[in-house]
């Protein structure tokens, strides 16, 4: 495609339920990123994808928080049993290769609200 | 522990002010210093500076990089309404994963 694709755009879901974000990257990238944006704050880092290696996961925050890639392109990141802290704005970038250059793109991202 | 702090968190001018904007890092093996602007969700790329003292501009705005101190400035020159939005700072060091350490922003308001 011709961007980083995320969907939903929004998604408002009840305290306890399971939710599925969803990233699709821009064709050919072989890097992909989720980072989530709480109100007010920077961007924190999640999980990163490179190719067929094993995912770094070092930023997710708890284990109700999980990702995966299939066929090296669509990525999705679950989270179960949703807390009204993991309100924030999920947001996906892809890249060419390795480290963060100009080919690093982002999606519109998800906004997640749990009540 | 890698960190990125932009400072001022917020920012007021009028059209037509110039402003810069300042990051400091503290980051294990540096490797690149990366600026984006937020107007909406996605942010959009804007600078990447690997090397000290060599200035990048494009247009009105210009960013700097001083790997000795540890920060570096967005200038903007005669801001326009435009220009409102997150400025986002970032860096990114060799070793480990290639993730990106973010600040937390500076909120940009242009008055006309």
């Amino acid at each position: 495609g011709a961007g980083v694709s995320q969907s939903p755009s929004n998604k408002v879901t009840e305290k306890g339920k399971d939710v599925e974000l969803r990233c699709d990257p821009i064709s050919g990238h072989t890097a992909l990123y989720w980072y989530r944006q709480s109100l007010g704050q920077g961007l924190e880092f999640l999980i990163y994808f490179q190719g067929n290696s094993a995912p770094d996961k070092s930023g997710l925050p708890s284990d109700r928080f999980s990702a995966e890639r299939t066929g090296g392109s669509v990525s999705t990141l679950t989270i179960q049993r949703t807390q009204q802290e993991d309100s924030a704005v999920y947001l996906c970038a892809s890249s060419l290769d390795r480290g963060w250059s100009t080919e690093a793109f982002f999606g519109q991202g998800t906004r997640l609200t749990v009540v | 522990e890698d960190k990125v702090v932009q400072s001022p968190l917020s920012l007021v001018v009028h059209e037509g002010d110039t402003v810069t904007l300042n990051c400091s890092y503290e980051v294990t093996n540096f490797r690149s210093l990366l600026w984006y602007k937020q107007e909406k969700k996605a942010p959009t790329f804007l600078f990447m500076l690997t090397s000290s003292g060599i200035e990048k501009k494009s247009g009105r705005l210009s960013s700097i990089l001083d790997k000795k101190e540890l920060f570096s400035i967005l200038n903007i020159t005669a801001t326009q309404t435009g220009d409102s939005a997150v400025y986002l700072c970032a860096v990114e060091g060799i070793q480990g994963a290639q993730k990106l350490v973010f600040g937390q922003g500076t909120r940009l308001t242009i008055n006309p």
